[in-house]
C-alpha cells in the first residue's frame, strides 16, 4: 500500500530564497507531523496537525517557518528567507490520531526531504 | 515538559550477543513510549510502543523493551544481535495528557548500534 510520500527528495537552494516542501500522508490518517533532523542529530518536532483542530506550532524555530494542511490530506512546510542553518532532512509522519483523547498511534514516516542551503 | 535521554551515542556488540540500548524519560503522569529505527538510506520505522499493560513489550525483528516506572526507563533489548540490526535507534515519549503535553512526540538524540560479525 502507499506510504507517506514527500517531495522533493532533495532540494538545493541559495540563502535567502523561499522553499516549499510537500507531504502526502497515508490515506485515512488524521494526524500529520513535521520534524527536522540535522546531520548527526535527533528528530526535532516542528508542527502537528490533527483533523480540524488548531495545529500545534510550538516546535517551529522561527517565524520564517510555516505549515499548512488542506483538510486531512496534503501538507506543505514553507521556509522563507532560508539560512544555512536550515540545512537538514525534513521528515513528515502521519498517524490515525484520535478524536477526543490523547493521540497514541504509531507514526509512519516518509523518506524525508534533504534540504541544502548554500 | 516531557523529555527523553539516550545516554549512549553508540553501542557496539558482537553478533549473537545480547544488546541493550538505553532510554530514560521525563513526563508528567504515565507516558506513551516508542522505539523507532532508522536503517542506512531508509526512513524511520516503528519498532514497538508501550501504552499500558505489561511492562515488557515485544516488537518487530525480535526486539523488546521494558518499561520501568520507578527508574523512568524504557531500554530496548534483543537476546541475540544480528549484523543487520546495525542502525540508528530513537526512543520517543509522548505525554498522554493533552493540556500538559499537547500533541508533541519528543525524540531522543539517537543511539547508533554497530553489530560486528
Amino acid at each position: 500500500g502507499a506510504g507517506v510520500s514527500q517531495s522533493p527528495s532533495n532540494k538545493v537552494t541559495e540563502k535567502g530564497k523561499d522553499v516549499e516542501l510537500r507531504c502526502d500522508p497515508i490515506s485515512g490518517h488524521t494526524a500529520l507531523y513535521w520534524y527536522r533532523q540535522r546531520l548527526g542529530q535527533g528528530l526535532e518536532f516542528l508542527i502537528y496537525f490533527q483533523g480540524n483542530s488548531a495545529p500545534d506550532k510550538s516546535g517551529l524555530p522561527s517565524d520564517r517557518f510555516s505549515a499548512e494542511r488542506t483538510g486531512e490530506s496534503v501538507s506543505t512546510l514553507t521556509i522563507q528567507r532560508t539560512q544555512q542553518e536550515d540545512s537538514a532532512v525534513y521528515l513528515c509522519a502521519s498517524s490515525f490520531g484520535t478524536s477526543g483523547g490523547a493521540p497514541q498511534e504509531t507514526q509512519y514516516f516518509g523518506p524525508g526531504t534533504r534540504l541544502l542551503v548554500l | 515538559a516531557q523529555s527523553v535521554a539516550q545516554p549512549e551515542d553508540q553501542v557496539n556488540v558482537a553478533e549473537g550477543n545480547p544488546l541493550t540500548v538505553k532510554c530514560t524519560y521525563s513526563v508528567s503522569g504515565n507516558p506513551y513510549l516508542f522505539w523507532y529505527v532508522q536503517y542506512p538510506n531508509r526512513g524511520l520505522q516503528f519498532l514497538l510502543k508501550y501504552i499500558t499493560g505489561d511492562n515488557l513489550v515485544k516488537g518487530s525483528y525480535g526486539f523488546e523493551a521494558e518499561f520501568n516506572k520507578s527508574q523512568t526507563s524504557f531500554h530496548l533489548k534483543k537476546p541475540s544481535a544480528l549484523v543487520s540490526d546495525s542502525a540508528l535507534y530513537f526512543c520517543a515519549v509522548r505525554d498522554p495528557y493533552l493540556y500538559t503535553g499537547g500533541f508533541k512526540t519528543i525524540f531522543g538524540a539517537g543511539t547508533r548500534l554497530f553489530v560486528k560479525a
